[in-house]
């Protein structure tokens, strides 16, 4: 089974708008750490959000928050007012600490932002 | 800029060689990540060290191999390369094991 699903190949945003990407994850770890990273057109991977498991709250990073629920073991990323500077591809990661650590990252969704 | 610099930015290689990746990582960084991202496997993890020791192995192939050196720099290794390890190769670090990755701006390998 895939440790991180990302449903979403390809999504499309107006400008000013606020998006949803969908990550649902696998673990029966207790102890485990979700993460969003962008990743431009020119390649660079950018963290941009964190997530413990044991975090009562949902964590925010200025424009992004992310929505955990973990009984659904969903960890869907949230940008509000989307600019154009946003189009990139979105990957989901999950940290497991049972596998040592081991991070894993979803297959991405690739976020376009229409002027 | 992550802080965590890789070199080459790009590699062009023949099949059968042999080619080194060097990664440093940000300043205060313990622990360094390999990462392979190709167009049809996705971004895969291959290896982990922290502080000069192997911290986790993932998908990483026997033909591959990686160290971390004293002064926190590590260098992954691919031998006897074929057309399918034609990537862009990633390093990440982090401070410990489980705190977020920053990424350098990877290195892209071509084997023709």
């Amino acid at each position: 089974a895939q440790k991180i699903t990302q449903t979403q190949p390809g999504m499309f945003v107006q400008e000013k708008e606020a998006v949803t990407l969908d990550c649902t994850y696998d673990t029966s770890d207790q102890s485990y750490g979700l993460f969003w990273y962008k990743q431009p057109s020119s390649g660079e991977m950018i963290f941009l959000i964190y997530q413990g498991s044991y975090d009562e709250q949902n964590a925010t990073e200025g424009r992004y928050s992310l929505n955990f629920q973990k009984a659904r073991k969903s960890a869907n990323l949230v940008i509000s007012a989307s600019q154009l500077g946003d189009s990139a591809m979105y990957f989901c990661a999950m940290r497991e600490v049972m596998t040592g650590n081991q991070f894993y990252f979803g297959t991405g969704t690739s976020l376009t932002v229409i002027p | 800029d992550s802080g965590v610099t890789q070199t080459p930015k790009h590699l062009i290689t023949a099949t059968g060689q042999r080619v080194t990746l060097r990664c440093s990582p940000r300043s205060g960084d313990l622990s360094v990540y390999w990462y392979q991202q190709s167009l049809d496997q996705g971004l895969q993890f291959l290896i982990q060290y922290y502080n000069g020791e192997e911290r986790a192995k993932g998908n990483i192939l026997e033909r591959f191999s990686a160290q971390q050196f004293p002064d926190l720099h590590s260098e992954l290794n691919l031998s006897s390369l074929e057309l399918g390890d034609s990537a862009l190769y990633f390093c990440a670090s982090s401070v410990e094991s489980y705190n977020e990755q920053f990424f350098g701006p990877g290195t892209r390998l071509t084997v023709l």
